[in-house]
């Protein structure tokens, strides 16, 4: 069964300092991996999208790498911000793009 | 331009009633779909739609229906509502190859 894994759960971490979150799948045939972020109440929303050739992706605070021979992924965000508190999301579409796998998130509480 | 409107907000249903929450965009999306968030679960397909007239079942289909009469709405009808129901749910829609765009959910308790 095609699975989408995150960790941590959770995640606390000061402001300012970086946090790495990770993203373990096992969709297969691969098409894509992007990353949502959910902040409380409201509906995800795209930060990067990662294909199968691309290795890291920068939007902003937001690194995004993939490994597609060994199927992780991780987002890395750089001196954090208060408003990064949220969940963050990874979803692996498999190669016809309407099978999508979402990993249950990683809530991430940046305290000031 | 609203994007993915979802309606009602919240919604208190006692077992057995039924209803229909409204999902909406202006964006000229062919694909909408409706997933249900759960607690320490990732978001789960319910039914989708490829356009106008055409449906299809996600993972998690029983106890719901959905149709597609126009390319801005997609209703999902819960036809007999049970505790098991009490969810997040959340519309989305996308562009062919590009990111969904998500409502901002309803909340539904089922009693």
């Amino acid at each position: 069964k095609n699975q989408v894994e995150q960790s941590p759960q959770s995640l606390i971490i000061l402001e300012g300092k970086n946090c790495t979150l990770q993203c373990n799948y096992t969709v297969s045939p691969f098409s894509n991996l992007r990353w949502y972020k959910q902040d409380t109440g409201r509906g995800p929303v795209s930060l990067t999208i990662m294909t199968f050739s691309e290795n890291t992706k920068s939007n902003g605070r937001y690194t995004a790498t993939l490994d597609a021979d060994t199927k992780q992924s991780s987002l890395h965000i750089t001196a954090s911000q208060l408003s990064d508190s949220a969940s963050y999301i990874c979803v692996v579409s498999a190669y016809n793009n309407n099978d999508m796998r979402f990993g249950a998130g990683t809530r991430l509480t940046v305290k000031p | 331009n609203a994007g993915v409107t979802q309606t009602p907000k919240f919604q208190v249903l006692k077992t057995g009633q039924s209803m229909t929450l409204q999902c909406a965009q202006d964006m000229n999306h062919e694909y909408m779909s409706w997933y249900r968030q759960d607690p320490g679960m990732g978001l789960r397909l319910i039914h989708y739609s490829v356009g106008a007239g055409i449906t299809d079942q996600g993972e998690v289909p029983n106890g719901y229906n959905v149709s597609r009469s126009t390319t801005e709405d997609f209703p999902l009808r819960l036809l007999s509502a049970a505790p098991s129901q009490t969810s997040v749910y959340f519309c989305a829609s996308r562009y062919r190859g590009a990111p969904l765009h998500f409502g901002n959910g309803t909340r539904l308790t089922v009693t």
